[in-house]
């Protein structure tokens, strides 16, 4: 069964401070796709960032990486000088190859304090 | 590029009404995702196409239908509408080979 845990309903975080959001996911397809979506308080979901199965390399895009460990099957997201702007709901995905679905964690509440 | 747009913005549907909401992308996207938020929770895959005329279920597609006869739409169908249908619905799609998924900016349907 596919599955994405997030064990942190919310955090805080003081602003231009480091966070971590933690994801852990359940699956028996050889290749997969992670990937973690910002949704503010306005309802969109938008992309931030994303890590194939095979990917040696961690991902990384602007201020967000992806600190992806295979043998333990974590996904966590790191968003480095946190903005008054990254307070949201943060959700971690896993894309499953095989069978072209998507399955998202119940999400963790980023605030950031200023 | 307007991307994926969604219809109506909110819905108030009567239990036992019918409705079909609607999503179009004009990116020429093949994938295309119907995806529930209830309150509080990730989202849920309804169901998903891969292209013109091919749809399959996701993990709730119970009391839905959907429909792919163009690349561009991809409606989903309410039948019998419920009070466990209420919630935030969200389109997406994406073209193959591709990791990033783009979303509509959701409907809001409350069944009463």
């Amino acid at each position: 069964a596919q599955k994405i845990t997030q064990t942190q309903p919310g955090m805080f975080v003081q602003e231009k401070e480091a966070v971590t959001l933690d994801c852990t996911y359940d699956t028996s397809d050889p290749s997969y796709g992670l990937f973690w979506y910002k949704q503010p308080s306005s309802g969109e979901m938008i992309f931030l960032i994303y890590q194939g199965s095979y990917d040696q390399q961690n991902a990384t895009e602007g201020r967000y990486s992806l600190n992806f460990q295979k043998a333990r099957k974590s996904a966590n997201l790191v968003i480095s000088a946190s903005q008054l702007g990254d307070s949201a709901m943060y959700f971690c995905a896993m894309r499953s190859y095989n069978f072209n679905k998507f399955y998202f964690g119940s999400g963790t509440k980023l605030n950031v304090k200023p | 590029n307007a991307g994926v747009t969604q219809t109506p913005k909110f819905r108030i549907l009567k239990i036992g009404q019918s409705m079909t909401l609607q999503c179009a992308q004009d990116m020429n996207h093949n994938y295309m995702y119907w995806y529930r938020q209830d309150p509080g929770m990730g989202l849920k895959l309804i169901y998903y196409s891969v292209g013109a005329g091919i749809t399959d279920k996701g993990e709730v597609p119970n009391g839905y239908n959907v429909s792919r006869s163009t690349t561009e739409d991809f409606p989903l169908r309410l039948e019998l509408a419920a009070p466990s249908q209420t919630s935030v619905y969200f389109c997406a799609s994406s073209y193959w080979g591709s990791n990033e998924q783009f979303f509509g900016p959701g409907t809001r349907l409350t069944v009463l």
